[in-house]
């Protein structure tokens, strides 16, 4: 079956320091993976889009950027975070018309 | 392009009321449309999708029709739990390799006993 991991669940991090979160799929191949960005009390926001290795587009001009170094694996990354990245970031994958499934979420939280 | 326009909300219910959340949308072709929620501090998980226009998803009691003539996907629910209580999030995605899956802004939802 597939399933989506995405960590840590929740970290606080200084303002100015890097970034790295994970995500990783299982049971499928080529998917199309997504970054979004739920700020506190506010929809979800697009952040960035794959649809391959190396293939990333942006939605959001912003602090952030996203790489996908291999099939089932895409990363967010900053070098310098800012307040206003704080919030619910959550990866996700789709194949072709089939359901979204979503990762668990990471809590940051910028001091 | 695509869009999805939902009412945001909040909306706050009585156990045991009625629930409609509306929800539009704007596509060329025939996208499949897409209930998601989100229960707090967690990621979505789909609450259920129709893929043509006329089918009807339902899941948990909840049910939306796709509806191509008016462009909407309405979700409703004859009867909320208190366990209902979540984000609802009304989402699109059409055929294509290239297509990105479009979503609504979310409607909290709150259900008091």
């Amino acid at each position: 079956s597939q399933t989506i991991h995405q960590w840590p669940a929740t970290l606080v991090q200084p303002v100015g320091s890097p970034l790295s979160l994970e995500c990783t799929v299982e049971g499928t191949s080529n998917p199309n993976l997504y970054w979004y960005r739920q700020a506190a009390g506010r929809g979800l926001q697009l952040l960035f889009y794959s649809v391959g290795i190396g293939q990333i587009s942006s939605e959001v001009p912003q602090n952030l950027s996203a790489s996908r170094p291999q099939d089932r694996q895409f990363i967010l990354s900053s070098k310098k975070l800012l307040l206003s990245d704080s919030g619910f970031y959550l990866c996700a994958w789709v194949k072709g018309l089939a359901e979204a499934f979503f990762g668990q979420g990471t809590r940051l939280t910028v001091v | 392009g695509n869009s999805v326009t939902q009412m945001e909300g909040p909306v706050t219910l009585s156990e045991e009321a009625f629930l409609t959340i509306n929800c539009t949308y704007t596509a060329t072709g025939y996208p499949s449309l897409f209930w998601y929620v989100q229960y707090p501090g967690e990621g979505l998980q789909l609450l259920l999708k129709a893929t043509k226009a006329d089918d009807k998803g339902s899941n948990k009691g909840f049910e939306a029709t796709y509806r191509k003539e008016t462009t909407s996907f309405h979700l409703e629910k004859g009867s909320v739990q208190v366990s209902d209580s979540a984000v609802y999030f009304c989402a699109l995605k059409r055929l294509g390799g290239s297509e990105k899956l479009v979503f609504g802004k979310g409607t909290k939802l709150t259900v008091n006993p």
